[in-house]
């Protein structure tokens, strides 16, 4: 299994911020994913990060509001800009780490004012 | 086009029961099939998944899920329900094993 982890755990932020969300993993992986999971709801992908090249979006969701970097193998920030309250959620990385297999980090529960 | 349906978003048994949670997929192509386990304030577990090999899936906590083409559904059961087993479960289809898509998800409650 893959050991990922993810900062802040949680944070309540204010109306009109950005917050930025740090995905570190345990060894190298080709891809990244960044999901969002709203109150009550399931998960939503919002984008796969490919290390040297630019994320690539799910429909519904934008760079400009949602940046994503990925500096290198085990690393990938999710920043998500100018937020309001319909932002509050839990954002979750996973990894690929066996064929066919998804690992979860513990997400970050956000909480916008 | 892929998509999962879970039937009941909240199912409650007695401790000691038998668990049945139901999932529906759609795929294209012969899918993978995973569920997930969401205890509270936590990420995601993978429980079990199906990848084409055996029909029957055993995974983790005594849970395990059957893969029937011809009802497009990959159900999980548990013969007995343990408190430890309250979560939040998740079904999951993928076509190429990238690209995840998530069922809305069951709510298990146990009653001791």
């Amino acid at each position: 299994s893959a050991v990922i982890s993810q900062k802040p755990s949680r944070d309540i932020c204010q109306r009109g911020t950005s917050l930025t969300i740090q995905c570190q993993v345990d060894s190298q992986v080709t891809m990244m994913f960044w999901y969002r999971q709203q109150p009550g709801q399931s998960l939503t992908l919002i984008a796969t990060a490919n290390q040297g090249s630019e994320a690539t979006y799910e429909s519904g969701f934008v760079i400009d509001k949602f940046p994503i970097s990925r500096p290198n193998l085990t690393f990938s920030t999710l920043t998500v800009s100018n937020m309001s309250p319909e932002d509050s959620s839990i954002y979750l990385c996973s990894v690929e780490r066996r064929a066919n297999e998804q690992f979860f980090g513990p997400g970050t529960r956000l909480t916008v004012l | 086009a892929q998509s999962v349906t879970q039937l009941g978003s909240h199912v409650s048994v007695s401790e000691g029961a038998l668990v049945l949670l139901r999932c529906n997929y759609s795929s294209s192509v012969p899918p993978y099939l995973f569920w997930y386990v969401q205890y509270p304030n936590q990420g995601l577990q993978l429980l079990l998944k199906y990848t084409s090999a055996a029909t029957l899936v055993k995974g983790i906590n005594g849970f395990e899920a059957e893969f029937k083409k011809s009802e497009t559904s990959f159900h999980l059961t548990k013969p007995s329900a343990h408190m430890s087993d309250a979560a939040e479960y998740f079904c999951a289809v993928s076509e190429s094993g990238n690209q995840f898509y998530f069922g809305t998800g069951t709510s298990l409650t146990v009653i001791p």
